[in-house]
C-alpha cells in the first residue's frame, strides 16, 4: 500500500531556515499537502502542490517536488517560535483516499 | 507506531439513513481523537474535536446536529451521519492523539468512505 516517510525531530535557531522532508510510495499521487499541528490542536493546511509542479512559493513557505525520487520537502525561511510544532506530509493517492506520515516536530529555538 | 483502526472501512447507505463510523485507539488511550471530512479533490477539513467524557467542539460550519460524536472512553469515538443525504459521501478520517511527556503524537485511522445513495 502507500507509504509516506518523514523524519521524526527537527531543531533550529529562531531566523534561521527550516527544512522539512518527506518521501512517498505513490506514483499515481496527484496533490501532496502539508498539514500544521500545534500543541493541542487539529491539523491545518499550510500548503499543497499539484503533482505536476516542481515548486510552489507562499510568502516564508516553499515546497519543492521532485516527482521521479517521489520526495517533497517544506522549506520555511526566518523560521519563528510561533513555528513551532508538528509537520505533516500526506498525498492524495485517488479515490478520495490520503495517507499521512507521522509527522516531524519542529523545535525553533529562540 | 500506534494503531488507529476505523470501521467500516466503506459504507453505502440509502438516502434518508444514518451512518455511524468507528475509531478506535488500539494499544494506547487517547483523550483527544479529531474526525476530519475530504472532500474530492481538495484537502482534509477538520470536522469537530473530541475529548473523552466533554461534548465534541465543532468547527464553523459543520452542523452538530448532523454529526454526532460520542467519545465514550478513551479507546473509543463514533462519528454518526445522521440523515445522510448524497452530498455526505466523503472520505471521513479519525486520527487520535497520545499524551506525552514531551508532547503529543497523533495517529490516523485508514479512514472510511461513505457513499449514499
Amino acid at each position: 500500500g502507500e507509504d509516506v516517510e518523514q523524519s521524526l525531530f527537527l531543531s533550529v535557531r529562531e531566523g534561521d531556515s527550516s527544512v522539512i522532508n518527506c518521501t512517498y510510495t505513490d506514483s499515481s499521487s496527484t496533490y501532496l499537502y502539508w498539514y500544521k499541528q500545534e500543541p493541542g490542536a487539529g491539523l491545518q493546511l499550510l500548503t499543497y502542490i499539484f503533482s505536476n509542479m516542481d515548486m510552489k512559493q507562499d510568502q516564508r513557505l516553499t515546497v519543492l517536488l521532485n516527482k521521479k525520487d517521489k520526495h517533497l520537502s517544506l522549506r520555511i525561511a526566518d523560521t519563528q517560535t510561533g513555528d513551532s510544532a508538528i509537520y505533516f506530509c500526506a498525498e492524495d493517492g485517488g479515490y478520495q483516499k490520503v495517507t499521512f506520515g507521522i509527522g516531524t516536530k519542529l523545535q525553533v529555538i529562540p | 507506531g500506534a494503531v488507529v483502526s476505523q470501521h467500516p472501512s466503506w459504507v453505502i447507505c440509502k438516502s434518508g439513513t444514518s451512518v455511524k463510523i468507528e475509531c478506535r485507539s488500539l494499544d494506547f488511550q487517547a483523550t483527544t481523537m479529531f474526525w476530519y471530512r475530504q472532500f474530492p479533490k481538495q484537502s482534509l477539513m477538520l470536522m469537530a474535536t473530541s475529548n473523552e467524557g466533554s461534548k465534541a467542539t465543532y468547527e464553523q460550519g459543520v452542523e452538530k446536529d448532523k454529526f454526532l460524536i460520542n467519545h465514550a472512553s478513551l479507546t473509543l469515538s463514533t462519528l454518526t451521519v445522521t440523515s445522510a443525504h448524497p452530498e455526505d459521501s466523503s472520505f471521513y478520517i479519525c486520527s487520535a492523539q497520545r499524551r506525552l511527556a514531551g508532547g503529543n503524537e497523533q495517529f490516523f485511522g485508514p479512514g472510511t468512505r461513505l457513499t449514499v445513495l
